[in-house]
């Protein structure tokens, strides 16, 4: 059971032009959600966040748009630059009732490639 | 701040050994996660621990266990490896929602 879907497994992209990321959860209890970089045998790197009560979060280059009512994010990085290359992670934080805690369901990832 | 630290980096072991990691989160972070990443099955959630106790825990057979000290230092012990326990094993300290992961174990199987 995929609670957390990236349905594009990669992305190609030149210098310069927007890079956009898509993901989509089912789950209604996830309130929290966390975009991550990765490279390979190194530990992902935290990118940027999103609340539940939000649908825009901006941080440099990078805007993460959520959209509740389609169960929908996406991360937008403009521009792209070749340094950008690697695995992007998207993940949900389950609600409970001590607030978000430690658990993060991932979705499978997409391989962006920026091209010079 | 130092980042979250993980040793050992890389793990040779053969089927039916066990085996032991070892995560120090960030300074002051209380909360320890796991997770499991393969190729075939991404990253998947292990467990947590928080002030000592497991907070929450993913679908993973008893073979895995884990514990964590006062001073939020955080072990993973995984017993009767199978080949299929080769992976990249990621640890993750969180503060406010937000997780910072280790650089990752290295786990081969043969």
């Amino acid at each position: 059971d995929q609670q957390v879907k990236q349905n594009s497994p990669s992305l190609s992209v030149q210098e310069g032009r927007i890079s956009i990321l898509n993901c989509d959860y089912t789950n209604s209890m996830f309130d929290y959600f966390l975009w991550y970089k990765k490279y390979p045998a190194e530990g992902p790197t935290f990118l940027i966040s999103i609340s539940s009560i939000k649908d825009k979060n901006e941080d440099g280059r990078f805007t993460v748009f959520l959209n509740k009512s389609a169960k929908h994010l996406s991360l937008h990085i403009v521009p792209s630059q070749p340094g950008d290359s690697a695995v992007y992670f998207c993940a949900a934080s389950p609600k409970s009732f001590s607030g978000n805690t430690g658990k993060l369901i991932f979705g499978q990832g997409t391989t962006l490639q920026v091209k010079p | 701040k130092a980042g979250v630290t993980q040793t050992p980096r890389y793990l040779i072991k053969t089927r039916g050994q066990q085996v032991t990691l070892s995560c120090s989160p960030i300074s002051g972070h209380r909360s320890v996660s796991w997770y499991q990443q393969t190729p075939g099955q991404g990253l998947q959630f292990l467990f947590e621990y928080f002030s000592e106790t497991q907070r929450n825990k993913g679908n993973f057979p008893g073979r895995f266990s884990g514990r964590q000290f006062s001073n939020s230092r955080s072990e993973m012990n995984v017993s009767t490896l199978e080949l299929g326990d080769s992976a990249l094993y990621l640890c993750a300290s969180t503060e406010y929602n937000e997780q910072f992961f280790g650089p990752g174990t290295r786990l081969t199987v043969l």
